[in-house]
């Protein structure tokens, strides 16, 4: 049991690329989210998703988008990379929106 | 709207003192409390949650916390912390729990615990 597991580690970009931050959770949990955290700033979140095919706006979610085909994963994309987008993005899942468990990070940096 | 302040950005203690990390927050509506721990380079851990019953919540490695409804606190408590304890500490607000409404949480901006020899 993996639990949820993100994909890159870390990855750098140069403005105006476009990247997919893969997201998966082998728990069956309907809930999943998206956020990122800067330094002092505590997460935010990004999109989250109620289950397959429904996902929602969180607190930041200007040049990001998502989608949730499957229960297990969940994608988060940028389009047009900037250096605001710079950050470590965690991938989380819940059960009926109890406990998140959250996924080990990906550490962006935009260039 | 919900809000989440954690009162101290920075803790710094000594091996097997007490330490009380604490957070105070604002909503309309019920409320579910929540404390993350994050290791360095890790993703976060629950230590504990509040959802309904006792006020007083007991969580992983010794850690609990106190629901104050009237002093809208969620503060939490370690009589004897260890240099392992050593991780940014997150309090959390969860707006609403349900099947298919939803729930988002509101995370704090953090408390780095520093428990020092």
């Amino acid at each position: 049991n993996a639990g949820v597991t993100q994909t890159p580690k870390f990855r750098i970009l140069k403005i105006g690329q476009s990247m997919t931050l893969q997201c998966t959770q082998d728990m069956n949990h309907n809930y999943m989210y998206w956020y990122r955290q800067d330094p002092g700033m505590g997460l935010k979140l990004i999109y989250y998703s109620v289950g397959a095919g429904i996902t929602d706006k969180g607190e930041v979610p200007n040049g990001y988008n998502v989608s949730r085909s499957t229960t297990e994963d969940f994608p988060l994309r940028l389009e047009l990379a900037a250096p605001s987008q710079t950050s470590v993005y965690f991938c989380a899942s819940s059960y009926r929106g109890l406990e998140q468990f959250f996924g080990p990070g990906t550490r962006l940096t935009v260039l | 709207a919900q809000s989440v302040t954690q009162l101290d950005s920075q803790v710094p203690v000594f091996e097997e003192a007490p330490v009380e990390l604490r957070c105070n927050y604002s909503s309309s509506v019920s409320v579910y409390l929540f404390w993350y721990v994050q290791y360095p380079n890790q993703g976060l851990q629950l230590l504990l949650k509040y959802l309904s019953g006792s006020t007083l919540v007991k969580g992983i490695n010794g850690f609990e916390a106190e629901f104050n409804k009237s002093q809208t606190s969620f503060h939490l408590r370690k009589p004897s912390v260890h240099i392992s304890d050593t991780a940014e500490y997150f309090c959390a607000v969860s707006d609403l729990v349900g099947e298919t409404s939803g729930s988002r949480l509101t995370f704090g901006e953090g408390t780095q615990l520093t428990v020092n020899p």
